[in-house]
């Protein structure tokens, strides 16, 4: 257990479905990420939330649509998906402060775009 | 920040120390130096860091070069438990909260 964590685990939908991922932290960070992992590919940063603020943008697609309504929660939400964004979303948090810090993960949600 | 070279692959034996190597010839003097490693299809798991010293705790060791250039995390007694792909990443605290990972080093450990 890390105090991250993500629902669902797994997922399986549409390509015209809408659906949500969430995720929550519960360790009083104030930024909180969004990676994409592809099979057999590097972890992809997606999004950046420090403060509840967007700071990062990654060039991801506007069918994802990342939300942070506070501190704990950030959400992620598809729209008309491709299946080439089938994948393993994780989403961490940290405590942001000078110099160092380091980053705790969820488990992930596994996501089948069909 | 600074790119890292890992080996793509390495094998230990239960038991014994995995030693895993980490070039960052091109690190500055403000970056850090962090592990993670991946067991498959979790999220990542921070391990250590450091910036100049060798550090150690629950988990690792780290053991930095005096020229900053490579590292290596020391798993003293490596368990099945630790079969894993190990990255090594390097970041300064002025480029954003953010970690690029790469391929990094699966590890295999061997009953």
């Amino acid at each position: 257990e890390t105090g991250v964590t993500q629902t669902p685990r797994h997922l399986v939908m549409g390509m015209t479905n809408k659906k949500s991922l969430k995720c929550e932290q519960h360790l009083g960070h104030n930024a909180m990420y969004w990676y994409k992992q592809s099979a057999k590919k590097p972890l992809e940063l997606m999004f950046v939330y420090s403060l509840e603020e967007r700071v990062e943008n990654n060039s991801v697609p506007s069918r994802f649509s990342p939300e942070c309504p506070n501190s704990s929660h950030l959400f992620l939400h598809l729209h008309t998906l491709q299946p080439e964004d089938s994948a393993l979303y994780l989403c961490a948090s940290s405590q942001e402060s000078r110099g160092q810090f380091e980053q705790y993960f969820g488990p992930g949600t596994r996501l089948t775009v069909t | 920040d600074a790119k890292t070279t890992q080996p793509p692959s390495m094998d230990c034996a239960e038991g014994r120390a995995a030693n895993l190597p980490c070039n960052h010839s091109t690190i500055s003097g403000n970056e850090y130096v962090y592990w993670y490693r991946q067991i498959h299809s979790q999220g990542p798991q921070y391990i250590i860091h450091g910036l100049k010293n060798n550090e150690t705790n629950e988990m690792a060791s780290l053991i930095i070069t005096e020229d900053r250039k490579s590292s290596t995390l020391i798993l003293p007694h490596a368990t099945l438990r630790d079969t894993a792909v190990y990255y090594c990443i390097v970041r300064t605290s002025n480029t954003g909260n953010q970690f690029y990972f790469g391929t990094g080093t699966s590890l295999t450990v061997i009953p």
